[in-house]
């Protein structure tokens, strides 16, 4: 069984552009979480979607960020307008159930230049 | 909110001793409790995990034991191997009855070496 797959494992963008991660979770899990670790922190927990709909959103910066996980298709982290302080490592994870153990994709590393 | 507090690291040992690193946390609820390891350059994997009070997970010669009264979840390995070396953290999630964010909530992590 794959697991949670992240492309790309390594992004660099120039500030101002925009910066788009795809998640696809493990096949059958239809909850999907996004988190962001910020050199020497833990993960922080972003958003959570199910299939079309975002649930808890109480993590996601209120500028620039935006999740989706449409019908088909990968689960998408969008950032607009990125700034070196977006600069970080996100990690998708997904899970069968609401409020059960996640399982983490290998990450997408973000370096905004 | 929820809170995870794990003692900072680096943690250095030396192959074959003891390890135990602190966990205490703050919840709504009764939270599941885990562990997740992090090697270089990698996402998380789960360790082991506990769902109740008085719980132990364990896995690969890691245990921890879920103690609601002391809001604990040290993890333990009775003799570490170099292979061993990552990153830990600690993690919990509220129950559907128990409010709180619908993601995990981590500690900061503590960094573990194992020198040969």
């Amino acid at each position: 069984n794959a697991g949670v797959m992240q492309n790309p494992r390594h992004l660099v963008r120039r500030r101002g552009q925009e910066a788009r991660l795809r998640c696809s979770p493990v096949k059958g899990h239809s909850h999907v979480y996004w988190y962001r670790q910020l050199p020497e922190e833990g993960l922080k927990f972003m958003v959570y979607l199910q299939k079309e709909n975002i649930i808890d959103e109480s993590g996601m910066p209120k500028e620039r960020f935006s999740a989706e996980f449409p019908k088909e298709g990968p689960s998408i982290l969008r950032i607009q307008q990125v700034v070196r302080g977006d600069s970080a490592a996100y990690f998708c994870a997904s899970s069968p159930r609401v409020k059960n153990e996640q399982f983490f994709g290998p990450g997408t590393r973000l370096t905004v230049l | 909110g929820d809170s995870v507090t794990q003692m900072e690291g680096p943690v250095t040992l030396s192959e074959e001793a003891f390890l135990t690193i602190n966990c205490t946390y703050t919840a709504t609820g009764y939270p599941s409790l885990f562990w997740y390891v992090q090697y270089p350059g990698e996402g998380l994997q789960l360790l082991l995990k506990a769902t109740k009070a008085d719980d132990k997970g364990s896995n690969k010669g890691f245990e921890a034991t879920y103690r609601k009264e002391t809001t604990s979840f040290h993890l333990e390995k009775g003799s570490v191997q170099v292979s061993d070396s990552a990153v830990y953290f600690c993690a919990l999630i509220t129950p559907v009855s128990g409010g709180g964010a619908d993601g995990l909530t981590f500690g900061k992590g503590t960094h573990l070496i194992i020198q040969p």
